[in-house]
């Protein structure tokens, strides 16, 4: 069964980049069948995807966000990263790393999520 | 973007009685339409895709519903463990969330 693991600084200075890293165990970040993603959530936006990565590399991105966000995969450590730059007090929130099946361009919604990890945004 | 209207905000029901949540689409999403779960402290459980497709391990008395712009999840007899924030997302264009249904004990 595939598990994720968020980690993250926890705290973040506002205009500086959150640098969020997902480990993947029980499971390869290489199978074509799936990919991987991040979700947040907070209580005044509630639940919003940041953006994902399949096994080709092929990123997308929330078109509001897409300017200052990379996902990325590390294939050898079995993990992917996220990062959103120039942060203020609005992207603080509970940070998830998911898994969803992706299949004839389509991706699912992700059956596995990690435990989530909080991110504040403040000075 | 797509906007995700949920209704009602909070559902009073009693334990073994029948739960139905709407979920509503601001343009066609086709079936492209998720449910999910989340009690307090976890993320979100995944119950239903393709507004119909139960998921891996969900049981049968979560039920989905509708396609284009109007869904809705039955929830046949509410046990306790189903006392919760249900959520539907959206993945035909993009993705979105609804802004979620609290089913609370009546």
């Amino acid at each position: 069964q595939v598990q994720l693991q968020e980690s993250g600084p926890g705290l973040v200075n506002p205009s500086e980049t959150l640098s969020l890293t997902c480990t993947v165990s029980g499971g390869s970040i290489s199978d074509n069948r799936f990919y991987w993603g991040c979700i947040r959530q907070s209580p005044g936006k509630g639940l919003e995807w940041i953006g994902s990565i399949n096994y080709r590399g092929t990123t997308n991105y929330k078109p509001s966000l897409e300017s200052r966000a990379t996902i990325f995969v590390d294939t050898p450590r079995n993990r992917f990263s996220v990062t959103l730059r120039s942060v203020t007090a609005a992207d603080t929130a509970v940070y998830y790393c998911v898994r969803g099946h992706f299949g004839s361009e389509t991706y699912y919604p992700p059956g596995e999520w990690g435990p989530g990890t909080l991110v504040t945004v403040s000075s | 973007e797509i906007v995700m209207t949920q209704s009602p905000a909070t559902l009073s029901v009693s334990p073994g009685e029948r739960a139905t949540l709407s979920c509503r689409a601001s343009q066609s999403v086709g079936s492209r339409l998720g449910w999910y779960q989340q009690k307090p402290g976890q993320p979100p459980r995944l119950l239903i895709y393709d507004a119909s497709t139960r998921a891996t391990g969900i049981q049968d008395r979560f039920s989905g519903s509708g396609s284009g712009t109007e869904f809705t999840l039955t929830i046949s007899s509410l046990q306790s463990e189903d006392f919760a924030v249900y959520y539907c997302q959206q993945y035909n264009d993009w993705r979105t969330f609804g802004q979620g249904t609290t089913v609370e004990i009546k």
